[in-house]
């Protein structure tokens, strides 16, 4: 069983559209987590929820909507696609109280906008 | 932005040899370190996590912490070609929420 799982693994799609990423993890993680990894390889922090609710919301443009139905799920939705969108986009969970165990991510979705 | 600085590398050893990844940070209230290391086009996977001075040994990682200088580091002994990787450095600096920084990467090649 995937721990951490995120679909789709691929998106392309033209600039102006609107997509989402849904990601899911199975080990009882109360703590889920957004990040961004540009070409240079540099991991930043876009949104992160604690049993539903948002805790981090970094500068982000308001084009990026994350929604948590629940502490297993967090998808991100995307409106109005930009070119500096392109990047790979990773899902990541842990426990709150247990961070110092790190994150587990999940395998990522490759998003280009074209 | 907390920053976590590593040397973006590449860093080539010759099979069988040590590699030593450093990493520095800058807020020195940080409370928590960690190594990732993320193979060409995988997700980060953890290898070690440090948050007390001095040495930590897993098998063949040693994780070095130094708050005093504010540097982490990481050795690999006898270095193996399945070691060519990017090795990430996380940090969790204080009041954050638990969200991780992470440096850019040192990219690892072990020479057969």
């Amino acid at each position: 069983d995937t721990a951490v799982s995120q679909t789709p693994k691929y998106l392309v799609t033209q600039m102006g559209n609107d997509k989402s990423i849904k990601c899911e993890q199975n080990l009882g993680h109360d703590t889920m987590y957004w990040y961004k990894q540009d070409s240079k390889k540099f991991l930043k922090i876009m949104f992160s929820y604690n049993n539903k609710e948002l805790i981090i919301n970094e500068t982000v443009p308001n084009r990026f909507s994350p929604k948590s139905p629940d502490k297993a799920h967090l998808n991100l939705h995307i409106n109005s696609l930009e070119l500096g969108d392109s990047a790979v986009y990773f899902c990541a969970s842990s426990l709150w109280d247990r961070v110092a165990y790190g994150y587990t991510f999940g395998s990522g979705t490759r998003l280009t906008v074209v | 932005q907390k920053e976590v600085e590593q040397n973006s590398g590449p860093l080539s050893v010759p099979e069988g040899a040590i590699a030593s990844l450093n990493c520095t940070y800058s807020d020195r209230g940080s409370q928590s370190f960690f190594w990732y290391r993320q193979y060409s086009g995988k997700s980060p996977e953890l290898i070690m996590f440090i948050y007390s001075n001095g040495d930590k040994e897993d098998g063949r990682f040693t994780a070095q912490l130094n708050k005093a200088s504010q540097y982490v580091s990481l050795l690999i002994r006898d270095s193996q070609p399945s070691d060519s990787a990017t090795y990430l450095c996380a940090v969790t600096p204080t009041n954050t929420g638990n969200q991780f920084y992470f440096g850019t990467g040192t990219s690892l090649t072990v020479i057969p």
